[in-house]
C-alpha cells in the first residue's frame, strides 16, 4: 500500500460528459502529480501541484483542469469527454517540491472509459 | 525538456534467465534515475534507483547501471521468476527544485515458468 488513495477506481461515462477524479496523497507529502496512461503508452505527465499551487504543466488538454486543496488532496476535472480520453489516470505524491528524495508514490489509478 | 527512450517494449524470458531493459535520456542535467514496476491492476512502485554520482547499484536479484557519458542506464534482473512478470518503467529527472519526472514507455516483461 503506497498510502496514496484514488477514487473512483472505475468510471464509465458518455462522450460530452464531465468527471472528477480525486486523489489523497501520502500523509505529509506536499507534491501531487497527475499522469495519464493510455493503451500501449507510457506515463504521460499532465500536471503537478505543490502545497496548493500549480508547479508544472505537461501535455494537459484545455478541457482538463486540476487543483490542490488546503488539506492537500487533489482533483482532476475532465470535461467535454471524448472517446480518446479513455485511459488510466494515476495520481502520485512525493515529499519533494524543493530538495529531498525523488521517489514518487503512486495510487492504484482511476480507469476512465468513455463510450 | 527531458526525453526518455526505453527498449524493448516487450521481453519474454524463461524462468531462471536474465532480463535486461535499457533506457536513454537526453537532458544531461538529470541526476536521478528510478525504475518502477507496475503489476496488473496496480500503480507503479519503485524497485530501485540510482543517482548520477554512482555507476552501479544492486539489490538482491536486481541491479541498475548508469553511463552518464552515453546518457543511458539499464535494469538487470537475474534468475527471473514468474512473479517478476510486470511492466517496468524507467524515469529520468533532476532531483531538487522544479522538475518533471519523465518516464519511458514501459517494458512488458513476461517470465515463462
Amino acid at each position: 500500500d503506497s498510502g496514496v488513495t484514488q477514487t473512483p477506481k472505475h468510471l464509465i461515462t458518455a462522450t460530452g460528459q464531465r468527471v472528477t477524479l480525486r486523489c489523497s496523497p501520502r500523509s505529509g507529502d506536499l507534491s501531487v502529480y497527475w499522469y495519464q496512461q493510455s493503451l500501449d503508452q507510457g506515463l504521460q505527465f499532465l500536471i503537478q501541484y505543490y502545497n496548493g499551487e500549480e508547479r508544472a504543466k505537461g501535455n494537459i488538454l484545455e478541457r482538463f483542469s486540476a487543483q490542490q486543496f488546503p488539506d492537500l488532496h487533489s482533483e482532476l476535472n475532465l470535461s467535454s469527454l471524448e472517446l480518446g480520453d479513455s485511459a488510466l489516470y494515476f495520481c502520485a505524491s512525493s515529499a519533494q517540491g524543493g530538495r529531498g528524495t525523488g521517489e514518487l508514490f503512486f495510487g492504484e489509478g482511476s480507469r476512465l472509459t468513455v463510450l | 525538456g527531458e526525453n526518455v527512450e526505453q527498449h524493448p517494449s516487450t521481453l519474454s524470458v524463461q524462468e531462471g534467465d536474465s532480463a535486461v531493459i535499457k533506457c536513454t535520456y537526453s537532458d544531461s542535467a538529470s541526476n536521478y534515475f528510478p525504475w518502477y514496476k507496475q503489476e496488473l491492476g496496480k500503480g507503479p512502485q519503485l524497485i530501485i534507483d540510482i543517482r548520477s554520482n554512482v555507476g552501479e547499484k544492486k539489490d538482491q536479484r536486481i541491479a541498475v547501471t548508469l553511463n552518464k557519458t552515453a546518457k543511458h542506464f539499464s535494469l538487470h534482473i537475474t534468475e527471473t521468476q514468474p512473479e517478476d512478470s510486470a511492466v517496468y518503467f524507467c524515469a529520468a529527472y533532476r532531483e531538487g527544485g522544479s522538475y518533471i519526472p519523465t518516464f519511458g514507455r514501459g517494458t512488458s516483461l513476461i517470465v515463462h515458468p
